[in-house]
This record gives structure tokens, C-alpha cells and sequence, in this order.
């Protein structure tokens, strides 16, 4: 079975400063990983993934993530917060099960919150 | 492409009434999946599709009913609401079954059970 963790349902950061949002994983193969954001009233949208090769993977909006293996982290980060960037992110694995559908396992999310 | 979509964006059920919420979505994709999402408990996968007549029970299927009878819609059926039912629910597509896939979600209907 698969697993996510985030640490902190809430982080508060100020604009301009770094952003570092935790997620650690578990998995009995190889990870699929991936970063959705959800903006306040509405759906997911992708921010980035990780399946295989480069462990640094860059997404939209500045948005990057580094898959560390030794420590099955997954954390996501951006150098300069912006206002924008208010919402609440999801850390997920995926798998795929004897259905033939895409399992995917979601994190229970972590609130940023960007202070002017 | 609107993507997926969703109605109604909110309502509020009675105890024991029924409600069917939509989903569509434009993208041709095969596989489809209804998830509930509650504070603090990330998404709960209810129902899955993996295309038009298939369907199968995710992770919390109970109370929930789905049908599938073209690839465009996947409606959501609960019959009986309860209070235990009050959460925001996400219709999702995906082209392939593949790990490495992108779920493209649907802004999300609210309701609430009183």
C-alpha cells in the first residue's frame, strides 16, 4: 500500500520569502509523485511530477520539487512567494491497480497562506 | 475545451432526499473518476470509470451510485442523503490508466446535508 504524508495543514509565509511545503511517501515500488494545487473555489490543476530520470523536477508558476530516495521525500519549494500563490497543495502518489484504473493516493493537503 | 465540468456548484439536502450531480467533460478521455474531499482528509476516490458501460467502486462507494453511457458524462447519484455525506465532491478525467498520468479535475460541487 501506498501512503502520503504532509507535514503542516497550514504554513504562513511572507511575500517574497521562501516556500517549503514537506511531503513524504511510502511505497513498495518505485514512486510516481506528484504536486496539485488547488486555488480557493476551485478543482486541482497539476503543479509538477516525478516519475523517473532527473530527480529535480520543475514546474509551472516557479514551483520545484526534489525526490529524495534515501529520505522518500518530496518536498516542494519556490524562492520568492507571491500573493498568488495562496492556496492549498496536495502531494500525491500514484499506482496502478488490478482494475486497470490510476490509483491515486492524496496527501491531506497543506494551506499556504502568503502574508503581504 | 471547457475541460471538465461540474453542476450544480452547491447545494443543500434534507435527510433522505436524492440528488444527482454531474459531471462532463470534453477531452475524450476514457477514464473517469468521482473523489470526495473533506477537512483535513485529503481526496477519497468513491467511483471510477474506465470507459462508457464500465464502472467500479473506489475506496468509500457506499450511499453512491454512478453510471456511465457515453464517454462525455459521469454522473453521480446519491440516494437516501445523510449529514455524513456533507463534502465537496471532484470529477476527474484522465487520458490513459498510466501511473505517470495527469488527473484534470472539475471545479467541485459543495453540498451540504441538514
Amino acid at each position: 500500500a501506498q501512503s502520503v504524508t504532509q507535514l503542516g495543514s497550514h504554513v504562513s509565509v511572507s511575500e517574497g520569502a521562501l516556500v517549503l511545503l514537506r511531503c513524504n511517501y511510502s511505497s513498495s515500488v518505485p514512486p510516481y509523485l506528484f504536486w496539485y494545487v488547488q486555488y480557493p473555489n476551485q478543482g486541482l490543476q497539476l503543479l509538477l511530477k516525478y516519475t523517473t530520470g532527473a530527480t529535480l523536477v520543475k514546474g509551472i508558476n516557479g514551483f520545484e520539487a526534489e525526490f529524495k530516495k534515501s529520505e522518500t521525500s518530496f518536498h516542494l519549494t519556490k524562492p520568492s512567494a507571491h500573493m498568488s500563490d495562496a492556496a492549498e497543495y496536495f502531494c500525491a502518489v500514484s499506482d496502478k491497480e488490478s482494475g486497470g484504473y490510476q490509483k491515486v493516493t492524496f496527501g491531506t493537503g497543506t494551506k499556504l497562506q502568503v502574508i503581504p | 475545451n471547457a475541460g471538465v465540468t461540474q453542476t450544480p456548484k452547491f447545494r443543500i439536502l434534507k435527510i433522505g432526499q436524492s440528488m444527482t450531480l454531474q459531471c462532463a467533460q470534453d477531452m475524450n478521455h476514457n477514464y473517469m473518476y468521482w473523489y470526495r474531499q473533506d477537512p483535513g482528509m485529503g481526496l477519497k476516490l468513491i467511483y471510477y470509470s474506465v470507459g462508457a458501460g464500465i464502472t467500479d467502486k473506489g475506496e468509500v462507494p457506499n450511499g453512491y451510485n454512478v453510471s456511465r453511457s457515453t464517454t462525455e458524462d459521469f454522473p453521480l447519484r446519491l440516494e437516501l442523503a445523510a449529514p455524513s455525506q456533507t463534502s465537496v465532491y471532484f470529477c476527474a478525467s484522465s487520458l490513459t490508466s498510466g501511473r505517470a498520468n495527469e488527473q484534470f479535475f472539475g471545479p467541485g460541487t459543495r453540498l451540504t446535508v441538514l
